[in-house]
């Protein structure tokens, strides 16, 4: 099986401008997560898609956001950019039901300048 | 609230040593999963070991193993005889076993460098 495909891998934004981030699945997998990882905060979680429905949001602004499509690939998208928002964002993939693994992708690597 | 402590931050150790990694862990719940993921320089975060908060038995896993206890809340990982390939930065991460919603809460890291 092919692993999660995060894309693009690397990104420079400027300040005040908006990004869109896509993650696809493992196959078969209908649970998709995002984190961010800052040197300050460490990995953090974002939020969390199922069947095209947020079941779970961590304490992130309202300039995050996402969705995910009826095909589970999922979309994050960060509005108003700051430079704090300069991180490696992680898209993650989970099977339904225990044990609860998730699959990660290698990441999209955000500068904002 | 759940969280993980990580105690260490950084290890260095001469190949074949084996290294322990130090886990501690809170949450509310009395059924919870714990994993530890590595983090090589690419970045991409790769599952390595998961526990059940019902099963304290500890294994082993090729160079890997793990020593749960909960009367501690600790979840601690060895890895035997290490090599250089496994310098990387390691990650321990709880997750509540919830129906609706998963999310994994991770502890600041350590960081395992292997010199040859």
């Amino acid at each position: 099986k092919a692993g999660v495909t995060q894309t693009p891998r690397y990104l420079i934004k400027t300040r005040g401008q908006q990004v869109t981030l896509s993650c696809s699945p493992i196959s078969g997998h209908r649970s998709v997560s995002w984190y961010q990882q800052t040197p300050g905060q460490g990995l953090q979680f974002l939020f969390e898609y199922f069947s095209e429905t947020q079941r779970n949001k961590g304490n992130f602004p309202g300039r995050f956001s996402g969705r995910q499509f009826s095909n589970s690939r999922s979309e994050m998208n960060v509005s108003t950019l700051e430079l704090g928002d300069s991180a490696l964002y992680l898209c993650a993939s989970m099977g339904a039901g225990p044990p609860y693994e998730q699959y990660f992708g290698p990441g999209t690597r955000l500068t904002v300048t | 609230a759940q969280k993980v402590t990580q105690a260490q931050t950084e290890i260095s150790v001469v190949e074949k040593e084996d290294v322990t990694l130090d886990c501690v862990y809170e949450t509310r719940d009395t059924t919870y999963y714990l994993f530890w993921y590595k983090q090589p320089p690419s970045g991409e975060l790769v599952f390595l070991i998961r526990r059940n908060s019902f099963d304290e038995q500890n294994e082993i896993s090729g160079r890997y193993s793990w020593n749960f206890q909960k009367s501690t809340s600790s979840f601690n990982f060895t890895i035997t005889a290490s090599q250089v390939v496994d310098s990387a930065v390691y990650f321990c991460a709880l997750s509540e076993a919830k129906a609706a919603g998963n999310k994994l809460t991770f502890g600041g890291g350590t960081r395992v460098l292997v010199k040859p």
